[in-house]
């Protein structure tokens, strides 16, 4: 079946650093890629969609210049964020959108997800 | 604005009890409908779908679900639950004509052996 794979799985940072997680697509193309942030006790929170070759579609509230997003080819898409502070701390997912062969349309696999401390 | 409530937001049972989780959407028109799962530890999985033809949709481990168009519902089920059930459930509807899905708040379901 279609695996998503998510790196890193978990990363501490100092205030003001910036990270990046990848997501990746193992044995299908993805075109569309969603990156989610998951608060505690709440759903999953989409922050952004992301289109191979075009830049990505963020969500309200979201901040385009500190949550920044590439989906540079099918199989790959990153979040990086920037000048990161405490209350970035969170769960990130990603999911893809795809399915070998091109069925299944509309089905999310979704990656293991980052949780990201900020100290 | 689109929105999908799970109101169930804990549920403890016993093993072989039966389980429904609610699951209700606001949206007029069409929909695809998903549970997805998430065991402790793991990442969201697919449990089932619904995109079109009969409402009630069969899923992996004996789960099911039942599309009710007039209720704008989509209830999760299954006739017997066991310990390794205990996860977390979230509906997720995708309305036609956008370009992402909507999950509801989860629900934890712990079964107890």
């Amino acid at each position: 079946g279609a695996v998503v794979s998510q790196h890193p799985s978990r990363v501490i940072c100092k205030s003001g650093t910036s990270v990046k997680i990848e997501c990746r697509s193992l044995d299908f193309q993805a075109t569309t890629m969603f990156w989610y942030r998951q608060f505690p006790k709440q759903s999953l929170m989409l922050m952004a969609t992301s289109n191979e070759g075009s830049k990505a579609t963020y969500e309200q509230g979201v901040e385009k210049d500190k949550f920044l997003i590439n989906h540079a080819s099918l199989t790959l898409s990153t979040l990086t964020v920037t000048s990161a502070h405490p209350e970035d701390s969170s769960f990130y997912i990603c999911s893809a959108s795809g399915w070998p062969g091109g069925s299944g349309a509309n089905v999310l696999t979704f990656g293991a997800g980052s949780r990201l401390t900020v100290l | 604005a689109q929105s999908v409530s799970q109101h169930n937001h804990h549920v403890i049972l016993s093993e072989a009890a039966s389980l429904e989780l609610g699951c209700n959407y606001s949206y007029g028109g069409t929909v695809n409908l998903f549970w997805y799962v998430q065991y402790p530890g793991q990442h969201l999985q697919l449990l089932l779908k619904y995109f079109s033809g009969d409402p009630l949709v069969k899923g992996i481990k004996g789960f099911e679900a039942e599309f009710i168009k007039s209720k704008f519902s989509f209830n999760l089920r299954k006739p017997s639950v066991q310990w390794s059930d205990t996860a977390e459930y979230f509906c997720a509807v995708f309305p036609s004509g956008t370009y992402k899905y909507i999950f509801g708040t989860g629900t934890r379901l712990k079964v107890l052996a």
